[in-house]
This record gives C-alpha cells, sequence and structure tokens, in this order.
C-alpha cells in the first residue's frame, strides 16, 4: 500500500543553517507529492507541491524536488529563520478524491 | 482567502457521550475529509465524502462514527459512543477535486475524552 516515511525529528538549527527533512514514498501509480506545515497552535498549510517526475515545488525559500528514481521528495531550505519553527509533514495523494498518506511529521526548531 | 472552519476548536466530554464536530469546507470544493492526529503520532485518514456519500474509510472509522453534510455548506463527524483513545485532534479537508489538487485544511478540534 501507500505510505511515507519521514525523517526523524525532533531537528534544532542556528538560524541562517541550510536544512534537509528527508522523505521517501511507496506508491502503487504516480502520486503528487505534498508538504504541509503546521504551525504552533494551528492547522496544516500546504507548503509546495509537486505533481510529476522530477517537478520542482518552491515556496517561501523552501524546495522539493520529486525524484522517482529514488522515491524521494526531501525538503531543503537555504537559510532557515525562527519563524520557521513549525512540524512539517510530507504527503502523498494517488488519485482524485483519494485520502492524503501523511509521514509521521518532523519538529523544526530554530534558535537565534 | 478561503479557508476551512472548525468548531468548536476544543471539546472536552466524557467517556461514552456522543460529540459531533463541525466543519464548514471551501464553498465551491466537491471532496471533503476527516483525518486525525493522537498526540505525538502520524495524521490518520478517517474518512473521505463525495457527492453525498462516503467514497473511502479507513479502519479507524467503524460503527461509532459517522459523517454528514446536513445542509450544503456544514459537514459533520459523530462519534456516538465516545472512548478513552478518541482523545485527538481531528482535523477537516477539502478540495475541489481533479488529478493533483491539493487538501486544505481547517485548524482542527482538540477531543479530550474524560
Amino acid at each position: 500500500g501507500d505510505s511515507v516515511t519521514q525523517m526523524e525529528g525532533p531537528v534544532t538549527l542556528s538560524e541562517e543553517a541550510f536544512l534537509t527533512i528527508n522523505c521517501t514514498y511507496t506508491a502503487t501509480g504516480y502520486p503528487s507529492l505534498f508538504w504541509y506545515v503546521q504551525y504552533p497552535g494551528e492547522g496544516l498549510q500546504l507548503l509546495l507541491k509537486a505533481t510529476k517526475a522530477d517537478d520542482k515545488g518552491s515556496n517561501k525559500g523552501f524546495e522539493a524536488t520529486y525524484r522517482k528514481e529514488t522515491t524521494s521528495f526531501h525538503l531543503e531550505k537555504g537559510s532557515v529563520q525562527v519563524s520557521d519553527s513549525a512540524v512539517y509533514f510530507c504527503a502523498l495523494s494517488e488519485r482524485t478524491g483519494n485520502q492524503f498518506y501523511f509521514g509521521t511529521g518532523t519538529s523544526l526548531t530554530v534558535i537565534p | 482567502e478561503p479557508e476551512v472552519t472548525q468548531t468548536p476548536s476544543h471539546q472536552v466530554t466524557q467517556m461514552g457521550q456522543e460529540v459531533i464536530l463541525r466543519c464548514v469546507p471551501i464553498s465551491n470544493h466537491l471532496y471533503f475529509y476527516w483525518y486525525r492526529q493522537i498526540l505525538g503520532q502520524k495524521v490518520e485518514f478517517l474518512v473521505s465524502f463525495y457527492n453525498n456519500e462516503i467514497s473511502e474509510k479507513s479502519e479507524i472509522f467503524d460503527d461509532q462514527f459517522s459523517v454528514e453534510r446536513p445542509d450544503g455548506s456544514n459537514f459533520t463527524l459523530k462519534i456516538r459512543s465516545t472512548k478513552l483513545e478518541d482523545s485527538a485532534m481531528y482535523f477537516c479537508a477539502s478540495s475541489f477535486g481533479g488529478l493533483n489538487t491539493e487538501a486544505f485544511f481547517g485548524q482542527g478540534t482538540r477531543l479530550t475524552v474524560v
């Protein structure tokens, strides 16, 4: 079945450090891939998405590239800020209206 | 910007009581979902709803759970007889549908069963 495996947290970085959060997936078809972010006390917000192999999703300085050969969708940011502190979820969806499969979430804390 | 809204933000209930969690999806969306997140665990799919019927449900969504779209704008999740293990954050989501469209999530309702 479909699943998402995400890097264990928590992750603590200093401001302006480079961020990578690993995500790999298992799917029977050709899923769309997503990163959602959950800020403290808030719901899940879409951060970025990619819908086919080699697509790069980007938003707010975050990027992730859909790698079919390695079944990965790693999240990266070149220089994190304190305001990026949140929980990040990798997710996939295979069909119209189909359920989203989420990873376990990775908690990121950025310290000044 | 349109958003999914959920009420209440926090509900405390006694074991065995019925609860109804309410959601107002984005108005032109066609697919509706409930997810839950037990503290410290994964976000888990419960059910999806399309064209006034359940389109998919997980093993978690047993006979104690039901969903309804009573009036064309609200989307509710009912738990008939709550158990301690139902304590979780419950997220409603909606999507327009079509391939590759993302789901938009509400802020969640934290359900505490005591």
